[in-house]
């Protein structure tokens, strides 16, 4: 399997633009998990889904955050407009129940940057 | 709510030493799972070790071991024989269910490890 793959990988962009980030999960898995890492604020949870439904988003930071999974082999993570603090690294994860244990897959992850 | 909690922000280690990075958490939740992960220089994330709250060994995979004290609430992971390429984030982390019957994720502040040659 290729693994988690995440889109693009480095993403500059202006204050105000709409940014859209994409992940395709590990085929068979039935999670997928949006994080965001940033020095001040470590690894947060944003959102994950179970077969494509959204379990809980209360680490979305606010309405200008949404994500989709419209299919189990892809999720989408849209700022809309974005700001210079949500320059970050997000990384998309995924992972199966099978085996009970849960281990997440992490994609490459997609280097954010709005100035 | 669940808290995980690493107090060593960097370590430095010997190569060929063995090193012990500290994690202790907080749940409520009869059932949970811990794991560590680490985080090269490079940015991705490599999942190293898992343990279940039920699970009566501690876990090894390789050189890892995960020294896990259900009643002190501490899964610390053990590094034998360390590598140059050891050198790291390593990040604690669990998995447990909120108060909505979901599961939540919570990570650690990370502890950056130096095996020194």
């Amino acid at each position: 399997d290729a693994g988690v793959i995440q889109s693009p990988r480095h993403e500059v962009t202006e204050m105000g633009q709409e940014v859209t980030l994409r992940c395709k999960p590990i085929s068979g898995h039935d999670y997928l998990f949006w994080y965001r890492q940033t020095m001040m604020r470590g690894l947060e949870l944003l959102i994950y889904f179970n077969n494509n439904v959204p379990i809980d988003d209360s680490g979305m930071p606010e309405d200008r955050f949404s994500a989709k999974m419209p299919n189990a082999s892809f999720s989408t993570l849209k700022i809309q407009p974005s700001e210079p603090r949500d320059s970050a690294v997000y990384f998309c994860a995924s992972s199966s129940y099978e085996g009970g244990n849960h281990e997440q897959y992490f994609g490459p992850g997609t280097r954010l940057t709005v100035t | 709510a669940q808290k995980i909690t690493q107090t060593q922000p960097g370590m430095f280690v010997q190569e060929k030493e063995a090193v012990t990075l500290d994690c202790t958490y907080d749940t409520s939740d009869p059932s949970y799972g811990l794991f560590w992960y680490k985080q090269p220089s490079s940015g991705e994330m490599i999942f190293l070790i898992y343990q279940g709250s039920y699970d009566q060994q501690n876990a090894t995979e390789g050189r890892y071991s995960l020294n896990f004290q259900k009643a002190r609430k501490s899964a610390n992971l053990v590094i034998s024989a360390s590598q140059l390429g050891d050198s790291a984030m390593y990040f604690c982390a669990m998995r447990g269910l909120n108060s909505g019957g979901y599961q939540k994720v919570t990570f650690g502040t990370g502890t950056k490890l130096q095996v020194i040659p």
